[in-house]
């Protein structure tokens, strides 16, 4: 199984462009996330979905938005990047198991803003 | 607030040493509490899971340890290899919300 796959894995982009980050996984969880983590910091939520066809916002959404396209599939969508974006995304799906909710990530996305 | 604060930042040990890492949470209520392998330019890895009732739970040479008393864990890695350099990062979850709290987690350097 591929897990969680996440695209592109690096990317630069200048001040006010947009993109959009692309996450698929393959092991039907109903639970999305897009985290970002920076230097010294912990991983920071920015939004999450719950299930298909629902979003909330996570703990730092500003600038950002998302769309959970599938059950498979969540973006994140920069549309006006800025500098203060840069940083490493992760995109992950989690499932409740006995022990709690255990919680599968994709590999990174390496974004500088410049 | 909820918190979850891990020490030491970062640690740098012989290969074949064994080394401790720290975990103290305010989360509350508490549901579980995971430890998380982070190598350089990857994604977390889940390495163990604790629920309030679970003292100590093993995956090969890590041994994590649970206090809910006290609201501390710990993360035990024995005869340390080449292959332990990374992040290690401590995350709980409450209960109430299933919100998941990420410590900002410990750099282990191992050195041959």
């Amino acid at each position: 199984n591929a897990g969680v796959t996440q695209t592109p894995k690096f990317q630069v982009l200048k001040t006010g462009q947009s993109m959009t980050l692309q996450c698929a996984q393959d092991m039907n969880h109903n639970s999305m996330y897009w985290y970002r983590q920076d230097p010294g910091m912990g991983l920071r939520l920015i939004y999450y979905s719950a299930s298909e066809g629902t979003t909330d916002k996570g703990e730092v959404p500003n600038g950002y938005n998302v769309s959970r396209l599938n059950k498979r599939e969540f973006s994140l969508r920069l549309e006006s990047a800025a500098p203060s974006q840069t940083s490493v995304y992760f995109c992950a799906s989690s499932v409740v198991l006995r022990s709690g909710n255990t919680i599968y990530f994709g590999e990174g996305s390496w974004l500088t803003v410049v | 607030k909820n918190q979850v604060e891990q020490s030491p930042q970062s640690l740098i040990i012989l290969e074949g040493k064994n080394c401790t890492l720290q975990c103290n949470y305010t989360v509350s209520p508490f549901s579980n509490l995971r430890w998380y392998k982070q190598d350089t330019g990857r994604g977390p890895v889940s390495l163990t899971i604790m629920t309030f009732s679970e003292n100590t739970k093993s995956n090969g040479r890590y041994t994590a340890t649970l206090d809910a008393d006290t609201k501390q864990s710990s993360l035990h890695i024995t005869a340390s290899q080449l292959s332990d350099s990374a992040s290690y990062i401590c995350v709980v979850s409450a209960s109430n919300t299933g919100k998941l709290i990420f410590g900002q987690g410990t750099t282990l350097q191992v050195k041959p």
